[in-house]
């Protein structure tokens, strides 16, 4: 069956380190593979997406994600993080965008 | 661009009525999903419409329903409304590749 693991519930970090989100995904084909971002009370603000090429993508806000296709992950990174990234984080994978699965989310909390 | 626009942002039902959300999609987007998000299931894909067809389904009952119209404005409906339909819903339009999310309608069934 297709589904999306993100192993962290919660993470905390300071302000001004690194951050990596996990994601991991059970998919029959190579699938679009995407990281959402929602802050309280919002919608969601796509991150950055990965189709096909190179395996490092480049979002906004300094993020960047690797697809490592041997180990079905899609983790999402960040080398400084600042307090505004505090947020709940989303990995997402489907075979296009008409139909997304969703992980179950990671809650970031940064400390000053 | 007006990103996309969902109405009412909140509303309180009770058991057994029902409710219409609606969605105006980015302009020029045909295609709109749309999703429930709750603290225990999390987001969970309802359906997706392209030029008023129903393209995709998700697993809910027959409770939910929705439609497209031509000018791609979409509505989601949820008959005779459970507890467990409390949720915040979200609809997203397409274009290509990207799916942008509207704030969503928070649906409160005392």
């Amino acid at each position: 069956a297709q589904s999306v693991t993100q192993p962290d519930i919660h993470i905390t970090v300071s302000e001004g380190a690194s951050l990596e989100l996990r994601c991991n995904y059970s998919y029959g084909a190579t699938p679009y593979l995407f990281w959402y971002v929602q802050s309280p009370g919002q919608g969601l603000q796509l991150l950055l997406k990965y189709f096909s090429g190179d395996t490092l993508v480049q979002g906004i806000k300094g993020f960047e994600a690797e697809f490592k296709r041997s180990q079905s992950s899609f983790n999402l990174r960040k080398p400084s993080v600042h307090w505004s990234d505090a947020a709940e984080y989303f990995c997402a994978v489907g075979e296009n965008t008409d139909k997304l699965i969703f992980g179950t989310g990671t809650r970031l909390q940064v400390f000053p | 661009k007006a990103g996309v626009t969902q109405t009412p942002r909140y509303l309180i039902k009770t058991r057994g009525q029902q409710v219409t959300l609606s969605c105006s999609p980015i302009s020029g987007h045909r295609s709109v999903s749309w999703y429930q998000q709750t603290p225990g299931q999390g987001l969970q894909f309802l359906f997706e419409y392209f030029s008023e067809t129903q393209r995709n389904k998700g697993n809910f009952p027959g409770r939910f329903s929705g439609r497209q119209f031509s000018n791609s404005r979409s509505e989601m409906n949820v008959s005779t409304l459970e507890l467990g339909d409390s949720a915040l819903y979200l609809c997203a339009s397409s274009f290509t590749g990207e799916l942008f999310f509207g704030e969503g309608s928070r649906l409160t069934v005392l």
